[in-house]
């Protein structure tokens, strides 16, 4: 089984809102990563957690925050946001995380996200 | 810097039609390599993957061969049905250890009854 959740589907929000996004994943992967991914262009890296420990953050603005309660689980909290923020949010998750070659990401369905 | 470039779409077939899209990479040592397919709507979905120089990745019909002497990726699939359209994207992960997935810019492909 290489399936990676994602919940909420679709997301709509305002500038001032506080929401999360969640991502699980129960293949036993120690790595999880947050992508955003805009119309008609490929994902763009936000965060790595390896081990529950975040070892990427891609200069990412604070208005997103990661969390990773367990290495099943990954949390993005939102706050603050821009209308440029609407987008796709994507999460992944792959075996290790520790920047091994041969490792395989393996992505959830997304959050699409709009910010009014 | 390790990059991928693909060829630009979109590519439009008809069922059962030969497909190539081309994948050419820049890396240093032996990157791996990868296709994921995105559905309208949806998530990426690994398509097929490769890890060294003549490795063949397959899946669904679809396959690519790493080639380090021309550093590409082709994906090709003998006969495409309209379910394949979709956008793929070529991506590749660097021997440097950074772990970080390199997407092209992806190419959608169209396929017509």
């Amino acid at each position: 089984d290489t399936e990676v959740t994602q919940t909420p589907k679709h997301l709509v929000m305002g500038m001032t809102n506080k929401k999360s996004l969640k991502c699980e994943q129960h293949m036993g992967h120690r790595a999880m990563y947050w992508y955003k991914q805009k119309a008609k262009k490929p994902p763009e890296l936000m965060f790595v957690y390896s081990y529950e420990k975040l070892s990427i953050n891609e200069s990412v603005p604070s208005r997103f925050s990661p969390e990773c309660p367990n290495s099943s689980l990954l949390n993005l909290h939102l706050h603050a946001l821009q209308p440029e923020d609407s987008a796709l949010y994507l999460c992944a998750s792959s075996q290790d995380g520790r920047g091994f070659v041969y490792e395989t990401q393996y992505f959830g369905p997304g959050t699409r996200l709009l910010v009014l | 810097g390790d990059s991928v470039t693909q060829m630009e779409g979109p590519v439009t077939l008809s069922e059962e039609a030969f497909l190539t899209i081309n994948c050419t990479y820049t890396a240093t040592g032996y990157p791996s390599l990868f296709w994921y397919v995105q559905y309208p709507g949806e998530g990426l979905q690994l398509l097929l993957k490769a890890t060294k120089a003549d490795d063949k990745g397959s899946n669904k019909g679809f396959e690519a061969t790493y080639r380090k002497e021309t550093t590409s990726f082709h994906l090709e699939k003998g006969s495409v049905q309209v379910s394949d359209s979709a956008v793929y994207f070529c991506a590749l992960i660097p021997s440097s250890n950074t772990g970080k997935l390199i997407f092209g810019q992806g190419t959608t492909l169209q396929v017509k009854p």
